[in-house]
């Protein structure tokens, strides 16, 4: 699987939309974007995936570059409870498939 | 209400004890996972199962065991030759070995004195 980069962290001010980049230069043909956040001591949670296209969904957007080399993750209005390390993953849809999250961004939401 | 449970929150034993750890899911889910996360870390694969009976290891399995004899649970045991086994553990599931999305439970934080 492709690796990604991702910044160690960011501050956003509540309220504001929060822009997360992810760069995943080596990332191939098959290969989805996926994002997951961790608030400090629970389970990942799911954000949103995609291809190709821009998503949208309840919790954000995401927007892939046309080379698919990079994309940001847009939280369009942040709270206090996005505070969390987010994730950016690149996989393919296989068997068996793991998780492997690198070192994320912490984001850390301010009143 | 669907989703994954694992049970307990917290979990302390002593050095030498075998432990299981649970998991359960009413989502239907063919195929299940533990990861295992130290502090300040990614996740890391134990071990992972498409389908009822069949499990196969992940990138951490020595010390730790697995059963699934039912869809919904997927217990993991960490045995006495896991030599560092204090961590927070996280189980998955996603709908088929295929699928993208895996959802996961709120994780056990296991220490071991």
């Amino acid at each position: 699987d492709a690796k990604t980069t991702q910044p160690p962290s960011m501050d956003c001010a509540e309220g504001r939309a929060a822009n997360l980049p992810c760069n995943h230069s080596t990332i191939s043909g098959n290969e989805y974007v996926y994002w997951y956040r961790q608030i400090h001591s629970q389970g990942p949670q799911y954000i949103i995936h995609g291809l190709k296209n821009n998503e949208t969904n309840e919790m954000a957007s995401l927007i892939i570059t046309e080379d698919r080399k990079s994309s940001t993750l847009i939280l369009p209005h942040a709270t206090l409870r996005d505070t969390a390390v987010y994730y950016c993953i690149v996989l393919k849809k296989a068997a068996g498939n793991k998780l492997t999250f690198g070192g994320g961004t912490r984001v850390l939401v301010k009143p | 209400d669907g989703g994954i449970t694992q049970s307990p929150k917290y979990l302390f034993r002593k050095e030498g004890q075998n432990v299981t750890l649970s998991c359960e899911q009413n989502l239907n889910h063919d195929a299940m996972y533990w990861y295992r996360q130290d502090p300040g870390q990614g996740l890391r694969l134990i071990y992972y199962s498409q389908i009822v009976n069949d499990f196969q290891k992940g990138d951490i399995a020595e010390g730790y065991s697995v059963s699934r004899e039912k869809k919904e649970s997927f217990p993991l045991t960490v045995t006495s030759a896991q030599k560092n086994p204090t961590a927070f553990y996280l189980c998955a599931s996603n709908r088929d070995h295929s699928t993208d999305t895996q959802y996961f439970g709120p994780g056990t934080r296991l220490t071991v004195l």
